[in-house]
């Protein structure tokens, strides 16, 4: 079985704090990294993707990978109340027929005012 | 616009009457999946397709079925519903790179109920 753990939280920081978002992964095999925010009631939105070890910066976003470890993060700088959300963490795995993509349940996060 | 479009939005039916949910992408993407999410326990793919005529499980395909005939559709089809099925699903597509699932967007969800 192909694991993704996170930390269900809920994870409350102050606005203008850096949130930091943890996931493991059990597959060494796997290569494709992903982090989706999703509102409640709606469908999951991708933020970041990462296939390196180390950061990827995008605005806001910090991707952070380190595959020795099996260790993915996402970094929110300078939070905001609109960040509050369920943060999805997937995970790339070859199956029979090529690739899925296995999520972790996810990290809720509350920034607030 | 490229979207994935599914439907119906929200359903409400009956053990044993069999139902299709339909999934539609317009952006040629070779990769599609569905999920269903579940309180407390995240996001499970159901099946998935790397491309046409090629479907193969996720972790929980027990009591559902797919077919990818076009590349742009993917229904999901459950024979004989029961309560346990009550869930939100979601679609989603990818274009396939070398590795595997990337971008992956979302449909809108399906909200189904079994009574």
């Amino acid at each position: 079985q192909k694991e993704v753990e996170q930390n269900s939280g809920p994870l409350s920081v102050p606005e203008g704090a850096i949130a930091s978002l943890n996931c493991t992964y059990s597959d060494r095999g796997s290569q494709s990294f992903f982090w989706y925010r999703q509102y409640s009631g709606k469908s999951p939105e991708l933020i970041m993707f990462i296939y390196s070890n180390g950061d990827k910066e995008d605005g806001r976003f910090t991707a952070q990978l380190n595959k020795a470890s099996q260790y993915v993060s996402l970094l929110i700088r300078d939070s905001q109340p609109s960040d509050s959300a369920t943060y999805l963490c997937a995970v790339n795995f070859e199956s029979q027929s090529g690739y899925a993509l296995n999520f972790g349940k996810g990290t809720s996060l509350l920034v607030t005012p | 616009e490229a979207q994935v479009t599914q439907n119906p939005r929200y359903l409400i039916t009956v053990t044993g009457k069999k139902l299709t949910v339909t999934c539609s992408q317009n952006m040629n993407h070779e990769y599609m999946s569905w999920y269903r999410q579940d309180p407390g326990l995240g996001l499970r793919q159901i099946y998935y397709s790397m491309n046409v005529e090629v479907t193969d499980k996720g972790d929980v395909p027990e009591g559902y079925k797919v077919s990818r005939k076009e590349k742009r559709n993917f229904p999901l089809i459950l024979e004989s519903p029961s309560p346990n099925q009550t869930s939100l699903y979601f679609c989603a597509s990818s274009p396939v790179a070398g590795v595997g699932p990337d971008t992956q967007y979302f449909g809108p969800g399906t909200r189904l109920t079994v009574l």
